[in-house]
């Protein structure tokens, strides 16, 4: 069982739809992060949480710890917000999820 | 500071051959994790340390793999008699202990054929 599972594993977008990828996880966590990983493997941080709701640019995150669930947000995608988001859970090393693959056309 | 650095970007082995990678973490970050990611799949976690101290270990590290960081700054991981099975991207990892920030290297792209 993995400590971390995201939710839709592939996801495709016309431009300028809105976009929620889901997280949850089964472990005690002292915080939660939203990765970005494009082609080529490098990792960016997008967003680090430990409670409530951050926004970034067009990107909202969430987190419930009661419910172990977190969600990110994209508003009016646009075609550069294709990447892989993965969503990770920190103990005291990190477990990851497997990734949401997300296509955004044009 | 620029960031959480990995070296080599990409290697290219032949089976049964020894490879080192480096890992320079962000100055001060005590902490530093190493991942291994295959296609298609997140990260999974080989080992952490804080400072020199290795902290805990993935049973997917071997004996074949062994990972040090002996002045609590870089740390080099070590893949000996490779196998095709080790292809993929090893990522590297520093942070704060704590719930900070985690800053990703550009990680090393290995294949071995």
């Amino acid at each position: 069982k993995n400590e971390v599972e995201q939710s839709p594993q592939n996801l495709t977008a016309q431009e300028g739809e809105f976009i929620t990828i889901n997280c949850s996880y089964s472990v005690g966590i002292s915080a939660l992060h939203w990765l970005q990983q494009h082609p080529g493997g490098g990792i960016v941080s997008l967003f680090m949480l430990s409670s409530g709701k951050k926004k970034h640019g067009r990107l909202i995150a969430t987190i419930n710890i009661q419910e172990k669930h977190s969600s990110l947000h994209i508003t009016a995608s646009h075609p550069r917000d294709s990447a892989v988001y993965i969503c990770a859970v920190r103990v005291n090393q990190f477990y990851f999820g497997t990734g949401t693959s997300l296509t955004v056309i044009p | 500071d620029t960031g959480v650095s990995q070296d080599p970007r990409h290697k290219i082995t032949k089976r049964g051959q020894n490879v080192t990678f480096r890992c320079d973490p962000i100055s001060e970050h005590n902490r530093l994790y190493w991942y291994r990611q295959t296609l298609g799949q997140g990260p999974e976690f080989l080992t952490y340390f804080q400072n020199e101290a290795q902290l805990e270990k993935s049973r997917l590290l071997s004996d074949r793999f062994s990972a040090e960081r002996p002045k609590g700054s870089f740390s080099t991981l070590e893949i000996q008699r490779t196998e095709q099975g080790d292809s993929a991207m090893y990522l590297c990892a520093s942070s704060f202990t704590g719930a900070t920030e985690a800053f990703f290297g550009q990680g090393t792209r290995l294949t071995v054929v």
